[in-house]
Formats: structure tokens, C-alpha cells, sequence
């Protein structure tokens, strides 16, 4: 089993839509969670970070954390043309009690159609 | 956040040539990585970056194709040496700092191509 794994899409939503971009990861000693958006071509952009069980509202961003099952996800409320790009599920785990790398999943590619 | 400079954004090499990537960070850092991301692929983290020491490598990556330097708190290189075909990636610093609460920023990249 992978890591993390996300969904590679692509995903594809009408302008003003809701978006929800999924991510589970296997290590369950994981702490941190992160966002991170990558235009073609360009570096991953953080944008949303998650530590705790729930909603973590910013804007037209959630991220939703649920470490029972494991679960990571996005949600972009009235998704904009300039919301499409590759969406970067990144896990931190901890080493007896020390930081731990930060752990890609492949990305989920979204579409927002005009 | 850290302003993050790489350079160069992007370069065309021979094969069983070299290149040095550089990054330079606007203020001190605690930690500074090297990622490479593969075509269609997500982030690989190929080592983390320690001041004044050797730095630490993932499994699958080695010091001899992959040195790197960190001379102090707000410069890193990684050379990619004896290149193939199979190096040509994305190769990406990342920093993070004691402000950013584990959160890590990303330079804005170096395209390699290897012919």
C-alpha cells in the first residue's frame, strides 16, 4: 500500500462548482497534513495545512482531517478556471517523537470548466 | 513565509556531464531538502540538507550522484552528477523554518533535460 494516495483524475468540475479532492494515508502515527497546489510547469504552492480532527476553513478552501479512517480531503467552494491544477496530498509523520519527512501522494489533476 | 531563490530555473546537459542547482533563502532556515519530482510523478525527497554536516540521504539515493552542500543557514547546492537520460526531473528545494510550523515552502524549481 502506498503512503498516500490520491486519486490521479483528472477531476473535472463545472465553473462554480464544488470541488472534493480525496487523499488517505497508511501511517497512522501521522500528524500533519497538507495542500498543496502545483500549476504545469511550476513549484507546489502551499495552501492549506491541517492538524486536527475536522473542518479547517480559509476562504473558498476546507480541508477535512479524519485520522480514525485515515482521511485527508479538499473542498473548493465556487471553483474558478484558475483553480485547475494538480492538487498535492503531503503527510508528516513523527520518529519517536522528532519530526519525520513530509510524504507525497502523485497529486489529483482538476478541470474547471467555463 | 521564506523567499526561496533556485537557480538555474532550467538547463539542457550532455550525458555523464554535471549540474549544480543552487538555492538561496532570504532568511535563516531550520531545515532546507531536496526533492525531485519525475515526470507525471509526485515529490521524491532525495536528501535533507544539514549545516556544517554530510546530508542525511533517502533510501535509493547516494552522496556520489547526488552531493550536496550547506555551507550555512541560507545556502544549499545539490550537484546531479554523471548524468543519464533518467535524471532528466524537476528537482526542487524546499525550506522550512521555525515559523512556519512544519510547513514547507518550495523554490521555484530547475528543469533538467539530459540528452
Amino acid at each position: 500500500q502506498k503512503e498516500v494516495e490520491q486519486n490521479s483524475g483528472p477531476l473535472s468540475v463545472p465553473e462554480g462548482a464544488i470541488a472534493s479532492l480525496n487523499c488517505t494515508y497508511s501511517d497512522r502515527v501521522s500528524q500533519s497534513f497538507f495542500w498543496y497546489r502545483q500549476y504545469s510547469g511550476k513549484s507546489p504552492e502551499l495552501i492549506m495545512s491541517i492538524y486536527s480532527n475536522g473542518d479547517k476553513e480559509d476562504g473558498r478552501f476546507t480541508a477535512q482531517l479524519n485520522k480514525a479512517s485515515q482521511y485527508v480531503s479538499l473542498l473548493i467552494r465556487d471553483s474558478q478556471p484558475s483553480d485547475s491544477a494538480t492538487y498535492l496530498c503531503a503527510v508528516r509523520r513523527f520518529y519517536g517523537g522528532s519530526q519525520g519527512n513530509l510524504i507525497f501522494g502523485k497529486g489529483t489533476k482538476l478541470s474547471v470548466k467555463p | 513565509s521564506a523567499v526561496i531563490s533556485q537557480k538555474p530555473s532550467r538547463d539542457i546537459c550532455q550525458r555523464g556531464t554535471s549540474l549544480t542547482i543552487q538555492c538561496q533563502v532570504d532568511s535563516q532556515v531550520t531545515m532546507m531538502f531536496w526533492y525531485r519530482q519525475q515526470p507525471g510523478q509526485s515529490l521524491t525527497l532525495i536528501a535533507t540538507a544539514n549545516q556544517g554536516s554530510e546530508a542525511t540521504y533517502e533510501s535509493g539515493f547516494v552522496i556520489d550522484k547526488f552531493p550536496i552542500s550547506r555551507p550555512n543557514l541560507t545556502f544549499s547546492t545539490l550537484t546531479v552528477s554523471n548524468l543519464s537520460p533518467e535524471d532528466s526531473s524537476i528537482y526542487l528545494c524546499s525550506v522550512d523554518t521555525l515559523q512556519s510550523n512544519e510547513k514547507l515552502f518550495f523554490g521555484s524549481g530547475t528543469q533538467l533535460s539530459v540528452l
